[in-house]
């Protein structure tokens, strides 16, 4: 099993804000993943990572944005925040095609 | 384009009782197929996989699923479920030539369970 480590856990902001999600893992794993979920709903890949200084846009457009710097970390920044951003986001690192997911981060913009 | 489909949105059953929880899939080759569940505002935890191998591979919690080529289905199963058991249970196929392990995900059915 991965420790995948979100911060915060819950969010509640205003309209316009930028805010930047964390994601940590500490098994070393190379791919990493973020994934949307609307309440009660499926998820949907939005961003992923190879490696270090890699990131690919996934399935679900997003107007977020990730960096890869170091292996263990994998933030995703919001430059603004509107309404339309409220939505749970899921971290996620793979291991020999095996996903683990954090307990999300549930971000509420008012 | 691949597909997962979950038909059932919602099932109850009584504790104790047995359950199966249907997943389809639509897809040009046999992919990686799992299973995850998530209790209320948490994350997913995974209960089992398929890779190859025996069709009836087992899990968590005491439950197993059946890989069934014909069917292009992978059911979820425990004999007796308990209270801890209600949750959203998700099936998701990875694509084997995939190098980047991205997985797609049906859109969940939610156990509930009856004292």
């Amino acid at each position: 099993e991965a420790d995948i480590y979100q911060t915060p856990r819950y969010l509640v902001i205003g309209t316009g804000k930028k805010i930047t999600l964390e994601c940590s893992q500490t098994m070393g794993h190379d791919k990493m993943y973020w994934y949307q979920q609307d309440p009660g709903m499926e998820l949907h890949l939005i961003h992923y990572s190879y490696g270090v200084n890699s990131t690919e846009k996934g399935d679900l457009s997003s107007e977020s944005t990730v960096s890869r710097i170091r292996t263990e970390h994998f933030p995703l920044t919001l430059e603004s925040a509107r309404p339309s951003h409220t939505s749970q986001y899921l971290c996620a690192s793979s291991e020999s095609y095996t996903i683990y997911f954090g307990e999300g981060s549930w971000l509420t913009v008012v | 384009a691949q597909s997962v489909t979950q038909p059932d949105i919602h099932i109850t059953v009584s504790e104790g009782a047995s359950l199966e929880l249907r997943c389809n899939y639509s897809y040009g080759a046999t992919p990686y197929l799992f299973w995850y569940v998530q209790s209320p505002g948490q994350g997913l935890q995974l209960l089992l996989k398929y890779f190859s191998g025996d069709t009836l591979v087992q899990g968590i919690k005491g439950f197993e699923a059946e890989f069934k080529r014909s069917q292009s289905s992978f059911n979820l199963r425990k004999p007796s479920v308990h209270w801890s058991d209600a949750a959203e249970y998700f099936c998701a196929v990875g694509p084997r030539m995939d190098s980047s392990y991205k997985l797609f995900f049906g859109s969940g059915t939610r156990l509930l369970v009856r004292p």
